[in-house]
């Protein structure tokens, strides 16, 4: 079975800190993803990488950053944490040119004080 | 770049009984997939069914069925013989597959209610 994992199920944070949220998956996917998750607005994308150093944004990169210096681990940074950060954050990876499905680790719940 | 529209933010069914989740979707590529994804409580995001839309067959995948309209871009989900299992929050997603490295593009999310 592919399995994501994310460093923190619950993460509580103060206003300025920077903040890394950690992704790791098992199944040599070439494809990583990062997902914020807010009611009534579902998922949406912050940053991908296709391969090791690479890395292109999404529809919301505005206060983020992102690593990857391995396949199978890729970073999410919050420079300068701010309270409208505070949300779920969704990890994913894909593997190229296999049906297109996305595998998901079990999300950060965030909160910015 | 596409849009995913769940136009119910809630649904409720009894135990046993057949719903139907709606979803419809824009874009201008020829080439792409469409997902239902489904997040239970607390848990883990995980596939429901997937259809490629070069595939005029309807997806199935057990007791989940997909009405694929491709005219009018419209992927909804049918669930029969509800379960309590059921019950989560499920989202409809597209992707452009004609591409590299694209990320889903995600409904807002219709809330599943399963009555006993």
């Amino acid at each position: 079975d592919v399995k994501v994992t994310q460093s923190s199920r619950y993460l509580v944070k103060r206003t300025g800190e920077k903040v890394f949220l950690e992704c790791v998956q098992d199944m040599d996917h070439e494809n990583m993803f990062w997902y914020r998750q807010d009611p009534g607005l579902g998922l949406r994308l912050i940053y991908f990488s296709y391969d090791v150093k690479m890395k292109e944004k999404g529809d919301i990169p505005e206060g983020y950053s992102v690593s990857r210096e391995k396949k199978e681990r890729f970073s999410l940074i919050l420079e300068s944490a701010s309270t409208n950060q505070t949300s779920m954050y969704l990890c994913a990876s894909r593997p190229i040119g296999e049906g297109w499905e996305q595998y998901f680790g079990p999300g950060t719940r965030l909160t910015v004080t | 770049a596409q849009t995913v529209t769940q136009s119910q933010p809630e649904m409720s069914v009894q135990e046993a009984e057949t719903v139907t989740l709606s979803c419809t979707y824009d874009t201008s590529e020829s080439d792409y997939y469409l997902f239902w994804y489904k997040q239970p409580p607390s848990r883990q995001m995980i596939l429901v069914i997937r259809q490629e839309a070069y595939k005029q067959q309807n997806a199935t995948e057990n007791r989940f069925s997909v009405n694929f309209q491709k005219a009018a871009k419209s992927f909804s989900l049918k669930i029969s013989d509800s379960q309590l299992g059921d019950a989560a929050m499920y989202f409809c997603a597209c992707v452009y597959s004609g591409g590299g490295a694209d990320g889903l593009t995600f409904g807002k999310g219709t809330h599943l209610i399963i009555q006993p």
